[in-house]
């Protein structure tokens, strides 16, 4: 089946450092992928929309320029935290879909833990 | 916009017992509805989903669920709970709006599912 990895898994930075996940469809293609977070016992939150070759599509009060994402090609993105600060320490997970499957059915990665000292 | 409810941020029972999570659904269209599962610290698995076609769905490990349009409701039910079982669900709802919309999902805020000896 369709496997969607993130890597790093969990990152610790210091505050007012930008860090890079990313977000890779192992065995298929994805135009598109949807980043989300996860604050601790809370539901997932739609962060933004990732297109490949194209701007992302950012929901309401997400800020696009600290929250960076790259779609360079049909099977990575990125989400850069730029300028991390401790309110951005969260659980962020990203999903795709699998477009030859022809069913609307996201995979998700495993999530990764970011905490901003 | 489409949103989703789910009754009980906690739900507690024995073993070999009857599991119900609840989940209703507000969407102006017709719905796609899934259910998730979150085990600690990693990202979410798939138990079924709901598109078009038979009511009642079957899932993995043993879920299954019914889409009743006159009630709004998708709830998620296992006739015997396992240890294994512990985790939280999530339900999801997704409509499709045309262009990167597809595949966007909306998620209810979580039941945590404890399972006692």
């Amino acid at each position: 089946g369709a496997v969607v990895s993130q890597h790093p898994s969990r990152v610790i930075c210091k505050s007012g450092t930008s860090v890079k996940i990313e977000c890779r469809s192992l065995d298929f293609q994805a135009t598109t992928m949807f980043w989300y977070r996860q604050f601790p016992k809370q539901s997932l939150m739609l962060m933004a929309t990732s297109n490949e070759g194209s701007k992302a599509t950012y929901e309401q009060g997400v800020e696009k320029d600290k929250f960076l994402i790259n779609h360079a090609s049909l099977t990575l993105s990125t989400l850069t935290v730029t300028s991390a600060h401790p309110e951005d320490s969260s659980f962020y997970i990203c999903s795709a879909r699998d477009l030859a499957s022809g069913a609307n059915v996201l995979t998700f990665g495993a999530g990764s833990r970011l905490t901003v000292l | 916009a489409q949103s989703v409810t789910q009754l009980g941020s906690h739900v507690s029972v024995s073993e070999g017992a009857l599991v119900l999570l609840r989940c209703n659904y507000s969407s102006s269209v017709p719905p796609y509805l899934f259910w998730y599962v979150q085990y600690p610290n990693q990202g979410l698995q798939l138990l079924l989903k709901y598109t078009t076609g038979a009511t009642l769905v079957k899932g993995i490990n043993g879920f299954e669920a019914e889409f009743k349009k006159s009630e709004t409701s998708f709830h998620l039910t296992k006739p015997s709970a396992h240890m294994s079982d512990a985790a939280e669900y999530f339900c999801a709802v997704s409509v499709y709006a045309g262009g990167t919309s597809y595949g966007k999902l909306t998620f209810g805020q979580g039941t945590i599912l404890t399972v006692h000896p």
